[in-house]
Protein backbone atom coordinates (compact mmCIF):
# COMPACT_ATOMS: atom_id res chain seq x y z
CA UNK A 1 0.00 0.00 0.00
CA UNK A 2 1.39 3.31 -0.50
CA UNK A 3 -0.69 5.89 1.12
CA UNK A 4 -0.08 8.01 4.02
CA UNK A 5 0.27 5.76 6.78
CA UNK A 6 0.25 6.99 10.54
CA UNK A 7 1.06 5.29 13.64
CA UNK A 8 -0.67 4.50 16.24
CA UNK A 9 -4.32 4.77 15.52
CA UNK A 10 -5.28 5.41 18.73
CA UNK A 11 -3.67 6.84 21.73
CA UNK A 12 -5.33 6.85 25.26
CA UNK A 13 -2.55 8.70 28.02
CA UNK A 14 -3.14 10.30 31.12
CA UNK A 15 -2.66 14.28 31.69
CA UNK A 16 0.69 15.53 32.02
CA UNK A 17 2.72 12.72 29.82
CA UNK A 18 4.72 13.13 26.39
CA UNK A 19 3.00 11.38 23.42
CA UNK A 20 4.78 10.92 19.71
CA UNK A 21 3.01 10.40 16.69
CA UNK A 22 4.37 9.33 13.25
CA UNK A 23 3.63 9.72 9.69
CA UNK A 24 5.02 7.80 6.86
CA UNK A 25 4.19 9.91 3.60
CA UNK A 26 3.53 8.82 0.13
CA UNK A 27 6.77 8.18 -1.57
CA UNK A 28 8.84 10.57 -3.02
CA UNK A 29 6.28 13.33 -1.43
CA UNK A 30 8.06 16.55 -0.76
CA UNK A 31 5.74 18.17 0.92
CA UNK A 32 4.32 16.96 4.69
CA UNK A 33 1.28 18.29 6.59
CA UNK A 34 -0.24 18.10 10.05
CA UNK A 35 -3.62 18.36 11.20
CA UNK A 36 -6.03 18.27 13.91
CA UNK A 37 -9.71 17.41 13.69
CA UNK A 38 -12.12 18.04 17.09
CA UNK A 39 -15.48 16.64 17.32
CA UNK A 40 -18.00 18.79 14.90
CA UNK A 41 -15.50 20.46 13.11
CA UNK A 42 -12.83 19.98 9.92
CA UNK A 43 -9.37 19.72 10.00
CA UNK A 44 -6.90 22.24 11.23
CA UNK A 45 -3.78 23.06 9.82
CA UNK A 46 -1.11 23.02 12.49
CA UNK A 47 2.30 22.86 10.38
CA UNK A 48 3.55 21.85 7.51
CA UNK A 49 7.05 20.69 5.56
CA UNK A 50 8.91 20.93 2.56
CA UNK A 51 11.45 17.84 2.23
CA UNK A 52 13.30 18.81 5.70
CA UNK A 53 12.30 22.26 6.18
CA UNK A 54 9.64 23.23 8.45
CA UNK A 55 7.77 26.53 6.43
CA UNK A 56 5.00 27.53 8.27
CA UNK A 57 3.34 26.47 11.83
CA UNK A 58 0.14 27.37 13.19
CA UNK A 59 -0.79 29.27 16.02
CA UNK A 60 -2.50 26.15 17.29
CA UNK A 61 0.94 25.12 17.37
CA UNK A 62 1.49 26.03 20.92
CA UNK A 63 5.08 25.69 22.50
CA UNK A 64 4.21 22.08 24.02
CA UNK A 65 3.88 20.54 20.06
CA UNK A 66 6.62 19.64 18.53
CA UNK A 67 6.87 18.31 14.67
CA UNK A 68 10.23 17.03 12.88
CA UNK A 69 11.21 15.62 9.66
CA UNK A 70 14.56 14.97 10.18
CA UNK A 71 15.55 13.65 6.34
CA UNK A 72 12.52 14.95 4.86
CA UNK A 73 11.00 11.12 4.61
CA UNK A 74 8.80 10.07 7.71
CA UNK A 75 7.78 13.02 10.68
CA UNK A 76 6.59 12.61 13.96
CA UNK A 77 4.42 15.11 16.06
CA UNK A 78 5.15 15.17 19.49
CA UNK A 79 3.03 16.87 22.71
CA UNK A 80 4.45 17.35 25.69
CA UNK A 81 2.58 17.68 28.74
CA UNK A 82 -0.47 16.71 27.51
CA UNK A 83 -3.93 18.49 28.42
CA UNK A 84 -7.54 16.97 28.11
CA UNK A 85 -7.64 19.89 25.22
CA UNK A 86 -5.44 17.72 23.22
CA UNK A 87 -7.41 15.29 22.87
CA UNK A 88 -8.29 15.07 19.33
CA UNK A 89 -7.59 13.06 15.62
CA UNK A 90 -4.48 14.13 14.29
CA UNK A 91 -4.29 13.72 10.47
CA UNK A 92 -1.45 13.63 8.38
CA UNK A 93 -1.36 14.28 4.93
CA UNK A 94 1.53 15.08 1.76
CA UNK A 95 0.96 16.22 -1.92
CA UNK A 96 3.65 15.96 -4.37
CA UNK A 97 6.81 17.73 -5.34
CA UNK A 98 6.08 21.25 -7.59
CA UNK A 99 2.12 20.79 -8.83
CA UNK A 100 0.18 23.89 -8.80
CA UNK A 101 -3.43 22.98 -7.68
CA UNK A 102 -2.89 19.50 -6.17
CA UNK A 103 -4.04 17.92 -3.65
CA UNK A 104 -3.54 16.49 -0.03
CA UNK A 105 -3.16 12.93 0.41
CA UNK A 106 -4.64 11.95 3.60
CA UNK A 107 -4.02 9.39 6.00
CA UNK A 108 -6.14 7.87 8.77
CA UNK A 109 -5.17 9.71 11.80
CA UNK A 110 -4.36 8.87 15.38
CA UNK A 111 -6.87 9.70 17.75
CA UNK A 112 -5.42 10.98 21.00
CA UNK A 113 -7.70 10.67 23.82
CA UNK A 114 -6.06 12.27 27.03
CA UNK A 115 -7.73 11.14 30.32
CA UNK B 1 -13.03 33.84 12.26
CA UNK B 2 -14.48 30.94 10.44
CA UNK B 3 -13.29 31.47 6.98
CA UNK B 4 -14.92 28.64 5.19
CA UNK B 5 -18.46 28.38 6.31
CA UNK B 6 -20.90 25.02 5.74
CA UNK B 7 -24.03 26.26 6.91
CA UNK B 8 -25.87 23.02 6.90
CA UNK B 9 -24.43 20.14 9.21
CA UNK B 10 -26.79 17.35 7.80
CA UNK B 11 -29.23 16.71 4.22
CA UNK B 12 -30.61 14.03 3.82
CA UNK B 13 -31.51 13.13 -0.17
CA UNK B 14 -33.11 10.03 -1.92
CA UNK B 15 -30.88 7.50 -3.69
CA UNK B 16 -31.07 8.49 -7.22
CA UNK B 17 -31.82 12.18 -6.47
CA UNK B 18 -29.46 15.30 -6.83
CA UNK B 19 -27.51 15.94 -3.84
CA UNK B 20 -26.06 19.73 -3.12
CA UNK B 21 -23.87 20.54 -0.76
CA UNK B 22 -22.71 24.19 -0.58
CA UNK B 23 -20.11 26.58 0.78
CA UNK B 24 -19.06 29.72 1.37
CA UNK B 25 -16.16 30.93 1.85
CA UNK B 26 -14.81 35.03 2.89
CA UNK B 27 -10.90 35.18 2.08
CA UNK B 28 -10.46 36.77 -1.49
CA UNK B 29 -6.65 35.10 -1.24
CA UNK B 30 -8.26 31.43 -1.99
CA UNK B 31 -7.74 30.20 -5.49
CA UNK B 32 -7.96 26.48 -5.22
CA UNK B 33 -10.93 24.76 -3.70
CA UNK B 34 -11.54 21.27 -3.09
CA UNK B 35 -13.93 19.12 -1.75
CA UNK B 36 -13.02 15.96 0.68
CA UNK B 37 -15.17 13.15 1.74
CA UNK B 38 -14.65 11.35 5.04
CA UNK B 39 -16.46 8.28 6.38
CA UNK B 40 -16.32 7.53 10.27
CA UNK B 41 -12.76 6.37 11.56
CA UNK B 42 -10.87 7.36 8.44
CA UNK B 43 -9.21 10.34 7.28
CA UNK B 44 -10.29 12.35 4.46
CA UNK B 45 -10.43 11.00 1.27
CA UNK B 46 -9.89 13.96 -1.68
CA UNK B 47 -12.89 13.89 -4.26
CA UNK B 48 -12.61 17.19 -6.81
CA UNK B 49 -11.26 20.54 -6.84
CA UNK B 50 -11.32 23.41 -8.51
CA UNK B 51 -9.28 26.69 -9.64
CA UNK B 52 -10.36 29.83 -9.24
CA UNK B 53 -9.85 30.44 -12.87
CA UNK B 54 -12.89 28.16 -13.52
CA UNK B 55 -15.93 28.15 -12.60
CA UNK B 56 -17.32 24.43 -12.98
CA UNK B 57 -15.33 21.35 -12.92
CA UNK B 58 -16.91 17.65 -13.69
CA UNK B 59 -15.77 14.31 -12.83
CA UNK B 60 -18.04 11.51 -13.24
CA UNK B 61 -21.35 12.14 -10.77
CA UNK B 62 -19.89 14.73 -9.14
CA UNK B 63 -19.58 18.58 -10.08
CA UNK B 64 -18.46 21.38 -8.56
CA UNK B 65 -19.51 25.18 -9.48
CA UNK B 66 -17.86 28.28 -8.13
CA UNK B 67 -19.11 31.59 -8.08
CA UNK B 68 -16.50 34.23 -7.45
CA UNK B 69 -18.59 36.99 -7.13
CA UNK B 70 -20.48 35.76 -4.28
CA UNK B 71 -17.07 33.16 -3.14
CA UNK B 72 -19.82 30.52 -2.72
CA UNK B 73 -19.06 27.15 -4.23
CA UNK B 74 -21.15 23.72 -4.53
CA UNK B 75 -20.67 20.18 -4.91
CA UNK B 76 -23.38 18.61 -7.16
CA UNK B 77 -23.54 14.50 -6.71
CA UNK B 78 -25.80 12.64 -9.26
CA UNK B 79 -27.75 10.56 -9.13
CA UNK B 80 -27.06 9.89 -5.60
CA UNK B 81 -26.06 6.72 -4.17
CA UNK B 82 -25.79 4.97 -0.85
CA UNK B 83 -22.23 4.65 -0.81
CA UNK B 84 -22.08 8.33 -0.83
CA UNK B 85 -23.39 8.64 3.08
CA UNK B 86 -20.35 10.46 4.71
CA UNK B 87 -19.54 13.79 5.85
CA UNK B 88 -18.14 16.37 3.53
CA UNK B 89 -15.63 18.90 3.91
CA UNK B 90 -15.01 21.87 1.61
CA UNK B 91 -11.56 23.05 1.44
CA UNK B 92 -9.90 26.30 0.18
CA UNK B 93 -5.91 27.30 -0.33
CA UNK B 94 -4.51 30.55 -0.69
CA UNK B 95 -1.54 29.02 -2.46
CA UNK B 96 -2.70 27.12 -5.55
CA UNK B 97 -1.88 24.32 -4.32
CA UNK B 98 -2.55 21.88 -0.93
CA UNK B 99 -0.74 24.03 1.36
CA UNK B 100 -2.53 25.39 5.04
CA UNK B 101 -5.80 24.17 3.56
CA UNK B 102 -8.70 25.95 5.24
CA UNK B 103 -11.60 23.53 6.21
CA UNK B 104 -15.38 23.92 6.67
CA UNK B 105 -17.12 22.46 9.37
CA UNK B 106 -18.54 19.35 6.90
CA UNK B 107 -22.03 18.03 6.07
CA UNK B 108 -22.84 15.00 6.69
CA UNK B 109 -24.99 13.62 4.15
CA UNK B 110 -27.62 10.76 4.34
CA UNK B 111 -28.65 8.46 1.18
CA UNK B 112 -31.88 7.36 1.86
CA UNK B 113 -32.96 4.24 -0.24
Amino acid sequence: DTGVSQDPRHKITKRGQNVTFRCDPISEHNRLYWYRQTLGQGPEFLTYFQNEAQLEKSRLLSDRFSAERPKGSFSTLEIQRTEQGDSAMYLCASSPRGRANTEAFFGQGTRLTVV
Amino acid sequence: DQQVKQNSPSLSVQEGRISILNCDYTNSMFDYFLWYKKYPAEGPTFLISISSIKDKNEDGRFTVFLNKSAKHLSLHIVPSQPGDSAVYFCAASPGGGAQKLVFGQGTRLTINP
